[in-house]
């Protein structure tokens, strides 16, 4: 089982709260990204990162933000929490053969 | 852009019949990879494909990749109530480094 780590698990948050979603993994792993999915849903992916200093966006709009000032550490940032970022938020990492190692996800829900 | 279409969107069997689940690319895939996501869970990485006409098999799964990479297929033989989720098939995005394009999964259900 890779090690790739998430917090929180749960957030219950009022509409335009700032909150920031953590995720860690301790395999070196260059690659890593952030992904949206609802329940039942397929995977988007709204960031990436290549290494550090290095981010992109994915192809789902997102009005989050992310940083990748460490290797192991790859943030994303909400400024403003809204119900329509009511969703499941799953971080993943890859290494050189591309399979991804995704963490267990934090589940967001905006009142 | 380039896509995968993932067929059927759910499938319901009685445990001890077979599954397959198929991934379809209008355009020739460089690899195929297989994630299987529990109800509740993460997706979990199962398998990667990239010869034309491969085919690989853990246990009860057998994975294909077509002759002409452009589709492949996840067979479980005998299905069990431990097969439940839902599963994914992927694609990396060629020199887009890492990035994948996931199909929109194929949900299975085991009637005990």
């Amino acid at each position: 089982e890779a090690d790739i780590y998430q917090t929180p698990r749960y957030l219950v948050i009022g509409t335009g709260k700032k909150i920031t979603l953590e995720c860690s993994q301790t395999m070196g792993h260059d690659k890593m990204y952030w992904y949206q999915q609802d329940p039942g849903m397929e995977l988007h992916l709204i960031h990436y990162s290549y290494g550090v200093n290095s981010t992109e966006k994915g192809d789902l709009s997102s009005e989050s933000t992310v940083s990748r000032i460490r290797t192991e550490h790859f943030p994303l940032t909400l400024e403003s929490a809204r119900p329509s970022h009511t969703s499941q938020y799953l971080c993943a990492s890859s290494s050189k053969t591309y399979e991804q190692y995704f963490g267990p996800g934090t589940r967001l829900t905006v009142t | 852009g380039q896509q995968v279409m993932q067929i059927p969107q759910y499938q319901h069997v009685q445990e001890g019949e077979d599954f397959t689940t198929y991934c379809n690319s209008s355009t020739t895939l460089s690899n195929i990879q297989w994630y299987k996501q529990r109800p509740g869970g993460h997706p979990v990485f199962l398998i990667q494909l990239v010869k034309s006409g491969e085919v690989k098999k853990q246990k009860r799964l057998t994975f294909q990749f077509g002759e002409a990479k452009k589709n492949s297929s996840l067979h479980i033989t005998a299905t069990q109530t431990t097969d439940v989720g839902t599963y994914f098939c992927a694609t990396g995005m060629g020199n887009q480094g890492g990035k994948l394009i996931f199909g929109q999964g194929t949900e299975l259900s085991v009637k005990p």
